[in-house]
């Protein structure tokens, strides 16, 4: 079946530095994916998506680019901020039928100052 | 604003007793799912609706039941049933298949203690 597979965490960075948060998939068909962020205690908010291969998502300074010839969609950010910390969730849902969401299992990212 | 509410935000619950977690939203979504979070192993997906009156089970319903009798509410029970119900639950709601990708929207989410 379809799956999502997240570095695991956490990721712990300081104020300004690069980031990347690796995300592979395994799917048939052509899957859209997704980027969700999860601050604490709070339900999860979509970040960025990219619907087909070579497409790249972005916002609030996150970037991801759907690479279909290595089943990726890794999230990047130039240069962190303390309010960056949370969870980053992975997703992909297919095209067809029931749009059902998998998630990976997550990836937790701490900026200190 | 729309959105989607969940209540209560916490919830205790002895052992052996059902408790009914609530979900509304006022986005107008066909669908809507229930999820569950539990530390280090992201969302599974307990049930999720298409439309009123029809419901579907995910990967882990057992001890769970869900009822669809209105578009904006999807309660979900967690019965006796369930060993392990203590966990995060989340709700969430799209558009239907077949329209722009459906982007689920999430609730604030309800953490349910089992004493």
């Amino acid at each position: 079946g379809d799956s999502v597979t997240q570095m695991e965490g956490p990721v712990t960075l300081s104020e300004e530095a690069f980031l990347t948060i690796n995300c592979t998939y395994t799917a048939t068909g052509y899957p859209s994916l997704f980027w969700y962020v999860q601050y604490p205690g709070e339900g999860l908010q979509l970040l960025l998506k990219a619907t087909k291969a070579d497409d790249k998502g972005s916002n609030k300074g996150f970037e991801a680019t759907y690479r279909k010839e290595t089943t990726s969609f890794h999230l990047e950010k130039g240069s962190v901020q303390v309010s960056d910390s949370a969870v980053y969730f992975c997703a992909l849902t297919a095209n067809t039928g029931f749009q059902k969401l998998v998630f990976g299992t997550g990836t937790r990212l701490l900026v200190s100052p | 604003d729309g959105g989607i509410t969940q209540s209560p935000k916490y919830l205790f619950r002895k052992e052996g007793q059902n408790v009914t977690l609530s979900c509304e939203q006022n986005l107008n979504h066909d669908a809507m799912y229930w999820y569950r979070q539990d530390p280090g192993q992201g969302l599974r997906l307990i049930y999720y609706s298409q439309i009123v009156n029809d419901f579907q089970k995910g990967d882990i319903a057992e001890g769970y039941s869900v009822s669809r009798e209105k578009k904006e509410s999807f309660p979900l029970t967690v019965t006796s049933a369930q060993k392990n119900p203590t966990a995060f639950y989340l709700c969430a709601s799209s558009t239907p298949s077949g329209r722009a990708v459906n982007e689920q929207f999430f609730g604030p989410g309800t953490r349910l203690t089992v004493l």
